[in-house]
């Protein structure tokens, strides 16, 4: 049973493009949480996703970013028109339910330049 | 509302001492409770986890934790540390109303000199 999967594991972009980080759940998994890593920092939660809904989105910014988990495919983190105060690592966990542990991916670590 | 507080950013320790690092949770209501190993450039590895069953958790790699509702703790102990045990370690409380969402601590660096 495969883990979760994130890709790229590594994306440089420029200021002002946009950002597309792809998660998919391990099997089974129906949730996924989106969270995203400063330097010296733990992870702040970002999104929480059931299969086509947002159940939480509280910890997104409410301008540039959007997220997604569509019926078939990946779930997807979009950044518009990236600052560099984006750069940071953005971990994807999934689990089968809400009251199961969370398992995680090794992350995106996005730079933008 | 859930909160985490880790005391110590950074933790040294010589092989074969104890690690202790501590972690304090805020809950409204009855916690889940999480501890996460991050080892560089990777994604968090489950080290263990307290569900409201026994209050002493034991994990992987030799690690456990004691979960003290008088204290608000959840600290994470191990009787002899290990080289390989040299990494970022995070507390996570989950619970409520936000079930689902982790809140993380900001995390301890544990450095292991031989």
């Amino acid at each position: 049973n495969a883990g979760v999967m994130q890709n790229p594991r590594h994306l440089v972009r420029r200021r002002g493009q946009e950002a597309r980080l792809r998660c998919s759940p391990m099997k089974g998994h129906s949730h996924v949480y989106w969270y995203r890593q400063l330097p010296e920092e733990g992870l702040k939660f970002m999104v929480y996703l059931q299969k086509e809904n947002i159940i939480d989105e509280s910890g997104m910014p409410k301008e540039r970013f959007s997220a997604e988990f569509p019926k078939e495919g990946p779930s997807i983190l979009r950044i518009q028109q990236v600052v560099r105060g984006d750069s940071a690592a953005y971990f994807c966990a999934s689990s089968p339910n809400r009251e199961s542990e969370a398992f995680f991916g090794q992350g995106t670590r996005l730079t933008v330049v | 509302a859930q909160s985490v507080t880790q005391l110590g950013s950074h933790v040294s320790v010589s092989e074969g001492a104890l690690v202790l690092l501590r972690c304090n949770y805020s809950s409204s209501v009855p916690p889940y409770l999480f501890w996460y190993v991050q080892y560089p450039n990777q994604g968090l590895q489950l080290l263990l986890k307290y569900t409201s069953a026994a209050t002493l958790v034991k994990g992987i790699n030799g690690f456990e934790a004691e979960f003290k509702k008088s204290e608000t703790s959840f600290h994470l102990t191990k009787p002899s540390a290990h080289m390989s045990d040299a990494a970022e370690y995070f507390c996570a409380v989950r619970g409520g109303s936000t079930l689902g969402r982790l809140y993380f601590g900001r995390g301890t660096q544990l450095t292991v000199w031989p």
